[in-house]
């Protein structure tokens, strides 16, 4: 069974650098999200995809953001020149549409 | 805008109490609510999703219920372990696809 995958699982980086994060969603899964979570904190909302349509955006993702779904299946989120405010950990979620979001293990920023 | 409150934010309990764990939110127009677990460091797990229309949803030695008309919903846990210790997040989803969810709280079952 093959869940949601995310590469790197961690990534330290110098403040400026420009990184970018994989998400592998489950086979099939039409919908891929991508939320932010910061200690203590429950994760917000970035961005959305059906397929490889990007249909909704927070006002979170300013725009040193980037995110892409080249062919409806892996997605990828750049953030480019990092501020030490983007140390969090990014969380990947698929679903089929049936409602349930099947989130991955993340992967955690660290801004030094 | 949705609001998802979550407290106590920590419970430390002995094992084998049965526990209720709250989650108010402020806007009753939802299309469903989840309760998911969160382990340290680890992503999110999905435990239970209850839709607009239903009133509860059970598995196991969980119960989920939903109130919708005074947005509240309650997750009931039965004779609790030390395995049920990580931090449980409530989330619903509106009019759009994204969840919003409470700060979540982190639970300590002893031994």
């Amino acid at each position: 069974d093959t869940g949601v995958s995310q590469n790197p699982r961690h990534k330290i980086t110098k403040r400026g650098q420009n990184v970018t994060f994989r998400c592998d969603p489950i086979s099939e899964h039409n919908r891929l999200y991508w939320y932010r979570q910061t200690l203590g904190q429950g994760p917000e909302f970035l961005t959305y995809f059906q397929n490889e349509a990007q249909l909704e955006k927070s006002r979170l993702l300013s725009d040193r953001f980037s995110a892409e779904r080249p062919k409806g299946s892996f997605s990828t989120l750049e953030i480019q020149r990092t501020e030490q405010g983007d140390s969090a950990m990014y969380l990947c979620a698929s679903s089929s549409g049936t409602f349930r979001e099947y989130f991955g293990p993340g992967t955690r920023l660290t801004v030094t | 805008k949705q609001e998802v409150t979550q407290i106590p934010a920590a419970l430390s309990v002995p094992e084998g109490e049965n526990l209720v764990l709250n989650c108010s939110f402020t806007d009753s127009a939802i299309y469903n609510l989840q309760w998911f677990r969160q382990d340290p460091g680890k992503g999110l797990t999905s435990l239970l999703l209850i839709q607009s229309s239903q009133r509860e949803q059970t598995s196991g030695r969980l119960n989920a219920s939903l109130d919708k008309s005074s947005g509240r919903s309650t997750l009931y846990i039965a004779a609790s372990q030390p395995g049920d210790s990580a931090t449980y997040l409530c989330a619903v989803k509106g009019g759009s696809e994204k969840l919003v969810f409470g700060k979540g709280m982190k639970l300590t079952v002893n031994p």
